[in-house]
């Protein structure tokens, strides 16, 4: 079965430093991945996504990731992080093969806490 | 309106209330989903519904009872709640067959408490 691993539940990280937050995931066949953003007191909102081809990813305010096949890894990046950029991150998962019916696996999410 | 619209946003209801949640999308989806997000808890999958039929159920209570009358529109009747029911419940919707291309869009979510 699948799995998303988010290895940090919480990164406090001060305005203008670089950031990066993790995700691991388990899967026998390949996948489609993806970061989701919450702020608070909202929805998810899609950040980025790889499907196939590079395998470095850039998508909204800055974000950008990377797929790194052997490690099974999808981490996330930004290099100068903005007090707008406080909230919760979500790693996710589709399988293209899977009796989940393509349906996504998330993470438990990553707290990103941006300090002045 | 566009994209996925929840409501209320906020709903306070004691345990012996019946209310609902509303869900409505408006970008030609025909898979919805409900998730029950707690405080330190994942997100939990609730029920999923593809071509208006409930294709998913996670184990949930028989206090929680969803409907999706149409492709655009997905309901979560509540009714005899616990105050552990108390969360950010949820609605994503997504095209079925590609939501692994595409990912869900998520609405903003109704807060509930349950008193």
């Amino acid at each position: 079965a699948q799995s998303v691993t988010q290895l940090d539940s919480q990164v406090p990280v001060f305005e203008e430093a670089p950031v990066e937050l993790r995700c691991n995931y388990s899967s026998s066949v390949s996948v489609y991945l993806f970061w989701y953003v919450q702020y608070p007191n909202q929805g998810l909102q899609l950040l980025l996504k790889y499907l196939s081809g590079s395998t470095l990813v850039k998508g909204i305010n800055g974000f950008e990731a990377e797929f790194n096949k052997s490690q099974t890894s999808f981490h996330l990046r930004k290099p100068s992080v903005h007090i707008s950029d406080t909230a919760e991150y979500f790693c996710a998962v589709s399988d293209l093969d899977g009796g989940s019916q393509g349906n996504l696996i998330f993470g438990k999410g990553t707290k990103l806490s941006v300090k002045p | 309106e566009t994209g996925v619209t929840q409501t209320p946003r906020h709903l306070v209801m004691g345990m012996t209330n019946k209310k609902s949640l509303k869900c409505e999308q408006h970008l030609g989806h025909n898979a919805m989903y409900w998730y029950k997000q707690s405080a330190k808890k994942p997100l939990e999958l609730m029920f999923v519904y593809s071509l208006e039929e409930r294709v998913e159920n996670n184990s949930v209570p028989s206090r929680f009872s969803p409907e999706c009358p149409n492709s655009s529109h997905l309901f979560l009747h509540l009714h005899t709640l616990q105050p552990e029911d108390s969360a950010l419940y949820l609605c994503a919707s997504s095209q079925e067959g590609l939501q692994g291309l595409y990912g869900y869009t998520f609405g903003s979510g109704t807060r509930l408490t349950v008193v």
